[in-house]
């Protein structure tokens, strides 16, 4: 079956320190992978998108992912977290061809930030 | 140029009780998506429009959800009768194409109690 598991359902993080959110996902074929973020208040709003080509993708807000085939895994990274980046985290697959738009979710990660 | 815009943002009925929610998507945006979070899981697909046409309808719930989108513009999101488990946030969102960015609405959290 197709899903995707983000396995930390709460990560805290002093603010300034490094970042690293997981996501594994299962599908028949490598997927289009996304990252979502949602502060409170807002939409959903992509942080960055991997289709092909290189596997470590750069995003906005200083987030980068990396592709990993081998394992499964588009984990999304930040050097430096910001007390602005507390929010909830969604990975995301959809499929690779043409056709309905439809994304499967994981279950979202909410990251705390501490001064 | 406008985002997805999602009316209304909250909505609290009681069971059994009717509500629609809208979605205004992105101007020129012939792909329009509804999606739905229930509390803590994961969000979950439920229908998406080609223009006014309904392309793939697979993950609505059951019969008392109705979505329709006229002239291909907004889409609402009827559920009647309400039922507690509907419970959660309805997010909507559009794309130019089939293959490029989904933009995403803030959502409309549905309470029913």
């Amino acid at each position: 079956a197709q899903s995707v598991t983000q396995p930390d359902i709460h990560i805290t993080v002093s603010e300034g320190a490094s970042l690293e959110l997981r996501c594994n996902y299962s599908y028949g074929a490598t997927p289009y992978l996304f990252w979502y973020v949602q502060s409170p208040g807002q939409g959903l709003q992509l942080l960055l998108k991997y289709f092909s080509g290189d596997t470590l993708v750069q995003g906005i807000k200083g987030f980068e992912a990396e592709f990993k085939r081998s394992q499964s895994s588009f984990n999304l990274r930040k050097p430096s977290v910001h007390w602005s980046d507390a929010a909830e985290y969604f990975c995301a697959v959809g499929p690779p061809t043409s056709g309905t738009y439809k994304y499967i979710f994981g279950t979202g990660t909410r990251l705390k930030v501490l001064a | 140029e406008a985002g997805v815009t999602q009316f209304p943002s909250h909505s609290v009925i009681e069971k059994g009780q009717t509500v629609t929610l809208r979605c205004d998507p992105i101007s020129g945006h012939d792909n329009l998506y509804w999606y739905r979070r229930v509390m803590g899981k994961e969000i979950k697909f439920l229908l998406h429009f080609v223009k006014e046409s309904k392309q793939d309808e697979s993950g609505m719930p059951n019969n008392r959800f109705l979505a329709e989108r006229t002239g291909g513009t907004y889409s609402t999101l009827k559920v009647q009768p309400a039922e507690l488990e509907d419970s959660g946030v309805y997010f909507c969102a559009s794309s130019r194409t089939l293959n490029t960015e989904a933009f995403f609405g803030q959502g409309t959290r549905l309470t029913v109690v």
